[in-house]
Parts: C-alpha cells; structure tokens; sequence
C-alpha cells in the first residue's frame, strides 16, 4: 500500500524560531492535507492543497504541494508555545471511491519559550 | 456547529473482553470514518462508510472488529474479543461526502491489560 515518509520525527525549538518538515511518498497523490495534533485531541485540519506545485498559506503557516505529487512541505514561522502538537501530512488519492486518506507518522514539535 | 461527538473518552479491559466505541457526526455529514491510531504513529483508516452502506473495510481486522451505521448517523465500533495490540486511539471522522474535508473526533483512547 502507499506509504508516507514524514521528517523529521521531531523538533526541539526555541520560541520565534521558524520550522520546516515534509512529507514524501513512493506513489502521486491528488490532495495533501497537513493536520495538527494536540494531546488528548483528534487531528484539526490546518491546510489542504488541491494541485501540484500549490503553494497556500494560513496566518503563519505555509505548505507547498510538490510539482512531482510525491511530496509535500509545511513551513511555520515565528514559532509560539502554542504550535506545540503532532503535525501530520496526509496524501488522498482521490477518484472512484478511493478517497481515503494515508498519514504519515507525525512530527512531534516542542517549542521552548 | 458541534463538531464530531465520540464515547467514552478512555476505556480500560482486560484481554478477551468485548469494548465498543460510539459515534456522533457533524449534522449533515453522510460520510464516516472510523480510524486507529496506534502510539507514535499516524491515524489508520479502518471503516468508511457513505450514509449507511460500507464504502471501505479493507484494513478491518473482520474476525474481532465490527461497526455498523444502521440509520446514517451514529456508528458503533466494536471489538471482541480484545487483544493487546488493539490498545490504541479509536478516532471517528465525518464530512461531508467522500470527497469532503475530514472532521475529527477526539477520539477514545482503549488500553487492553
């Protein structure tokens, strides 16, 4: 099955620093999705990206959905405590009836005020 | 809009026991999602279903797992009987149609002893 490669597995950081990670994949998807994560919560969705080279931003947060379809980045700048959380990419295929989505394995943020 | 209502929030049984998980969707949403979430690792689809017909069971382990959507709302996820490895985040999703945005629960966290 697709599998989704997320790195890195973890962030250590100092407040105000800026972030990147990203996700890649052996097979295209048609959607890449970036989720936050907080403990004891489910996943909030925090940027969907619909077509290959897209580039899409939410207040600080930025991701870029790769020319290839294999990969996708998100940026967060200015880092706060409250960015602390699980970020996962997911990748949907899309078409008939495969819309599932496939996540990666997070990336365990801590930001340190 | 109320989000994506899931019971209980925490579940403790002892292995060979019987465990189910309920389910609440966003008003409107004729998509449903069951996933598990084992520890450190991204959420993994188990059960999709569209209304109340079963789109995807593909990754449901069929021989302890059940789910049923019976009147296109509330779902139920069961397990019987338990083992150790099912100990995990059981994360119950909704949007609006397959194509839709996925909305998440905060899920019910099962430990099998």
């Amino acid at each position: 099955g697709q599998q989704l490669n997320q790195s890195p597995q973890s962030m250590f950081i100092q407040e105000g620093e800026d972030v990147s990670m990203n996700c890649t994949s052996s097979s295209i998807f048609n959607t890449w999705l970036w989720y936050k994560q907080d403990p004891g919560e489910g996943p909030v969705l925090l940027i969907a990206l619909y077509k290959a080279g897209e580039l899409t931003s939410n207040g600080r947060l930025t991701a870029q959905f790769g020319i290839t379809r294999k990969d996708s980045f998100l940026n967060i700048s200015a880092s706060i405590p409250s960015d602390v959380g699980i970020y996962f990419c997911a990748g949907q295929l899309g078409g008939g009836s495969n819309y599932k989505l496939t996540f990666g394995k997070g990336t365990l943020l801590t930001v340190n005020p | 809009e109320a989000g994506v209502a899931q019971s209980p929030r925490y579940k403790i049984i002892e292995k060979r026991q019987s465990v189910a998980f309920w389910c609440n969707p966003i008003s409107g949403h004729a998509t449903l999602y069951w996933y598990q979430q084992i520890l450190g690792q991204g959420p993994k689809l188990l059960i999709q279903f569209q209304n109340n017909g079963v789109v995807d069971d593909s990754q449901l382990p069929k021989d302890r797992f059940s789910a049923e959507r019976l009147k296109g709302v509330d779902s139920t996820l069961k397990i019987q009987p338990a083992k150790l490895e099912d100990s995990a985040v059981y994360l119950c999703a909704s949007s609006l149609d397959r194509m839709g945005i996925q909305y998440f629960g905060a899920g019910t966290r099962l430990s099998v002893l």
